[in-house]
């Protein structure tokens, strides 16, 4: 079956400080791949998508991500972080069923600044 | 602009009492999805809408239904509404299509008293 880990519950960055967050999946066939952020008492906003082709993606708001087949993995970037990323962020992994396409989602990442 | 609209964005009901909320969209798309999000935890798929068609996930409760009346609009109602209801309850669309995004509303915040 389809599962996605994020295996950081809560992580904590300096302003300014890189980032990356790690997400693990597991799919049999070729997986799509998303991350989005959510901020506190708000909907999903999708960051970036990884479908095939080359496997570092660039997404809003100075984000990336990197496929890696050998290690399951699609991890998330940020050179510099902002206060303004402080956020959930979720990972997660198409999984397409007949003709409907569910999204499971991992179950987070809380990143905070620090000033 | 495109989007994803829910109302209310916050809905305080009592226990029992039955509640119904509203989601709408701008997209066209023909798929749209309710989750429900407890605090610190991921979304989980109630269900959704294929075009017409319902997919109900099988641990969703009998508790929970929904109509979607036309291409733009999708409700979801809670017959009777218990404190574990309780969570932020998200709706989402997405075109037809192997890995698709999805476009998530922002949200309808459910409190049960």
């Amino acid at each position: 079956a389809q599962s996605v880990t994020q295996p950081d519950i809560h992580i904590t960055v300096s302003e300014g400080a890189s980032l990356e967050l790690r997400c693990n999946y597991s799919y049999g066939a070729t997986p799509y791949l998303f991350w989005y952020v959510q901020s506190p008492g708000q909907g999903l906003q999708l960051l970036l998508k990884y479908f095939s082709g080359d496997t570092l993606v660039q997404g809003i708001k100075g984000f990336e991500a990197e496929f890696k087949r050998s290690q399951s993995s699609f991890n998330l970037r940020k050179p510099s972080v902002h206060w303004s990323d402080a956020a959930e962020y979720f990972c997660a992994v198409g999984a397409w069923m007949n003709r409907d396409d569910k999204i499971i989602f991992g179950k987070g990442t809380r990143l905070h600044i620090l000033p | 602009d495109a989007m994803v609209i829910q109302n209310p964005r916050y809905q305080v009901t009592q226990f029992g009492k039955p509640v119904t909320l509203s989601c709408s969209q701008t997209l066209n798309h023909n798929v749209m999805y309710w989750y429900q999000q407890k605090s610190s935890q991921a979304p989980k798929l109630l269900f959704h809408y294929y075009d017409k068609d319902f997919n109900n996930e099988a641990d969703t409760p009998d508790n929970f239904q929904s109509r979607r009346p036309n291409t733009s609009f999708c409700f979801l109602d809670i017959r009777s509404p218990g404190l574990g209801d309780a969570a932020m309850y998200l709706c989402a669309t997405s075109r037809a299509g192997q890995g698709i995004e999805q476009y998530f509303g922002p949200g309808t915040r459910l409190t049960v008293t």
